[in-house]
């Protein structure tokens, strides 16, 4: 099946500072990516959706001055959570879909995000 | 409000036994009916799909069942084994709109040895 990377897999960082997520398509091109966060025994919540060279489409409720997207190519997409605080502790995970090409989603390994 | 409402919570199977589990929507223009697999710690992983023309699919120990009419479906895990312990989720997409996924709640399966 397709790969969906992810890096770091976990970082921790204090209050007020910037954390930026990769999430990478590591054999096809993504047409459309997704990034998404996991509280604990909890669901995944969308948080946006994005495509390659437009900006990128929030959820109700996310606030998009706070999690940055990019998607900068057809294999790339970045999450910055600027000005992080301790609630935004949680569970990280991008996937991405070929779109066109192919119907399914293919999930990164997440990443473990602590604000201090 | 949760597009997919998914059942139970949690279930508890033996070894060699099958786990079900269920889900129902309600918004018709649904038309891609995926199951995810998600250990701890880890990215949810594709376990199986289904298309609404078709009532049934099966591969390997999963299967879904799939009841248009009563807009419910429902993986069986047969011959449950210790490695198939994970949460499972069950989601519903619109493909001709934005592939979006609305996720069920999610079900954490335990089976014991």
């Amino acid at each position: 099946g397709a790969v969906v990377s992810q890096h770091p897999s976990w970082v921790i960082c204090k209050s007020g500072t910037s954390v930026k997520i990769e999430c990478r398509s590591l054999d096809f091109q993504a047409t459309t990516m997704f990034w998404y966060r996991q509280f604990p025994k909890q669901s995944l919540m969308l948080m946006a959706t994005s495509n390659e060279g437009s900006k990128a489409t929030y959820e109700q409720g996310v606030e998009k001055d706070k999690f940055l997207i990019n998607h900068a190519s057809l294999t790339l997409s970045t999450l910055t959570v600027t000005s992080a605080h301790p609630e935004d502790s949680s569970f990280y995970i991008c996937s991405a879909t070929p779109g066109l090409a192919g119907v399914e989603q293919f999930f990164g390994p997440g990443t473990r995000l602590t604000v201090l | 409000q949760q597009q997919v409402k998914q059942s139970p919570q949690s279930l508890i199977v033996q070894k060699g036994g099958i786990s079900i589990i269920n889900c129902a929507y309600e918004n018709t223009a649904f038309d891609y009916f995926p199951w995810y697999q998600q250990f701890p710690g880890k990215g949810p992983a594709l376990l199986i799909a289904i298309r609404p023309d078709v009532s049934e699919k099966k591969e390997g120990r999963f299967t879904i069942s799939f009841n248009k009419s009563a807009k419910q479906f429902s993986l069986h895990i047969m011959d449950s084994q210790p490695g198939d312990s994970a949460t499972y989720f069950c989601a519903a997409s619109m493909l001709r709109n934005d592939y979006k996924l609305s996720f069920g709640a999610g079900t954490t399966v335990t089976v014991r040895a």
